[in-house]
């Protein structure tokens, strides 16, 4: 089984409903992460978590909201969505090495989602 | 706005030769990683360097990393039909990683 799933693959929704997308894993780590992914843009960090009572808004929070049910899971919500919404949305874990900077994360699949 | 930006944007080769891409960044880095795309999948933890080491292997993989210059090359010989994706340069902190916007490779038969 993959350490970290992301459910639904792909969405198809209309613009002004709400969606939740998410994200679970079993590696044990306690930080977690939500990007979005547009072409030629790369990778921007919606939001993160370092543990269930620790979130923090990322380069483009805007229009997004997240909720860490536990440490496993981490959701990305989209209160009212618009088109611009459209994108590959990646979770990812890390666990950064005790009193170093070297945190290599480990990514979902992603899902895709379509905003009408 | 992105820290990282890869050169070419996207790199065609055909199967046996090398690829290089490059990797500028703009502030000051604790160490800089390199991941995979492939199409539509999740990324996936090529190799990091330290911001005090210059050179790193990983098997077919060599990465260079120039402090002065803020910039980093990653070097894939004998490459294979595998090794079409997507690549990334990432600078990090204990917090979080910038991603720079990728450079696609292709490689052919």
């Amino acid at each position: 089984d993959a350490d970290v799933t992301q459910t639904p693959r792909n969405r198809i929704t209309k613009t002004g409903k709400r969606i939740m997308l998410e994200c679970s894993q079993t590696k044990g780590h306690d930080r977690m992460y939500w990007y979005r992914q547009d072409p030629g843009l790369g990778l921007r960090l919606i939001y993160y978590s370092f543990d269930v009572k620790d979130i923090n808004k990322g380069e483009i929070s805007d229009g997004y909201s997240v909720s860490r049910q536990a440490q496993a899971k981490f959701s990305l919500s989209l209160e009212s969505a618009i088109p611009n919404q459209t994108a590959l949305y990646f979770c990812a874990t890390s666990d950064p090495t005790p009193g170093t900077a070297q945190n290599e994360q480990f990514f979902g699949p992603g899902t895709r989602l379509t905003v009408l | 706005s992105q820290q990282g930006e890869e050169d070419p944007q996207a790199l065609s080769i055909q199967e046996g030769e090398n690829a290089t891409m490059n990797c500028s960044y703009k502030t000051s880095i604790n160490n800089l990683q390199w991941y995979r795309q492939n199409s539509g999948r999740g990324l996936v933890h090529l190799i990091l360097i330290r911001s005090n080491e210059r050179e790193k292997h990983s098997g077919r993989l060599r990465v260079t990393l120039d402090t002065s210059k803020k910039s980093s090359s990653l070097l894939i010989t004998a490459s294979r039909a595998a090794d079409t994706a997507s690549y990334f340069c990432a600078t990090g902190t204990a917090s979080k990683l910038t991603f720079g916007t990728g450079t696609r490779l292709q490689v052919t038969l």
